[in-house]
């Protein structure tokens, strides 16, 4: 069965960073794409970024380029967000997702599985 | 960068209805559109991927159309278990980006 474990979230002031992880097991990680999307309560959902197999092609979304990174230990399964400058849009429920099916620099498919979220609280 | 527009963001329809949300997308996007459906509290949960394609486990009265620039989620007969919010997304290899949502409720 797919797990996805989001942690790391929390209270952090304006202008400071936050690590976001999330832990995957149930399928062979190395296999697929993995992406963060966030969702501030009551909202609708926000792709943040997203990451192939292994790791030759990242994107992000315009309001965090140049603020997050995203990367992944395929060797532990798991996947990261850091999150610097952050500011009270930023504010969210962090959600990991498991992508697309790679083949060579490719992944097709839909965000099949969802963690429970990670929640991040930007305020002073 | 592409932008996906859902329509309506609102709507409100019986148990037994027919009902249909579209999303338009900005540029072409060929068929890399998928649906999700999202409940209260809940993550989202992929109903269709590449336009028309029904996800495993998904009940057959979803159904997906559409491609290039406009795309439709088709509930055939609205269940009570239905009433949550829709959203669609373009996706390839490292990207995505979601539409606004459509919110289904209870007439």
């Amino acid at each position: 069965e797919v797990h996805l474990v989001e942690s790391g979230g929390g209270l952090v002031q304006p202008g400071r960073s936050l690590r976001l992880s999330c832990v995957a097991s149930g399928f062979t990680f190395d296999d697929y794409a993995m992406h963060w999307v966030r969702q501030v309560p009551g909202k609708g959902l926000e792709w943040v970024s997203g990451i192939s197999w292994n790791s030759a092609r990242i994107g992000y979304a315009d309001s965090v380029k140049g603020r997050f990174t995203i990367s992944r230990d395929n060797a532990k399964n798991s996947l990261h967000l850091q999150m610097n400058s952050l500011g009270p849009d930023d504010m969210a429920l962090y959600y990991c997702a498991r992508g697309g099916y790679c083949s060579g620099n490719s992944c097709f498919g839909p965000l099949d599985y969802w963690g429970q979220g990670a929640l991040v609280i930007v305020s002073s | 960068d592409i932008q996906l527009t859902q329509s309506p963001s609102f709507l409100s329809a019986a148990v037994g209805d027919r009902v249909t949300i579209t999303c338009r997308a900005s540029q072409g996007i060929s068929s890399f559109l998928a649906w999700y459906q999202q409940k209260p509290g809940k993550a989202p949960n992929v109903l269709i991927y590449t336009a028309s394609n029904l996800q495993s486990g998904v009940p057959s009265r979803f159904s997906g159309s559409g491609s290039g620039t406009e795309f439709t989620l088709t509930i055939s007969s609205l269940q009570p278990e239905d009433f949550a919010t829709y959203y669609c997304q373009h996706l390839n290899t490292y990207s995505g980006t979601f539409g606004g949502g459509t919110k289904v409720e209870i007439k």
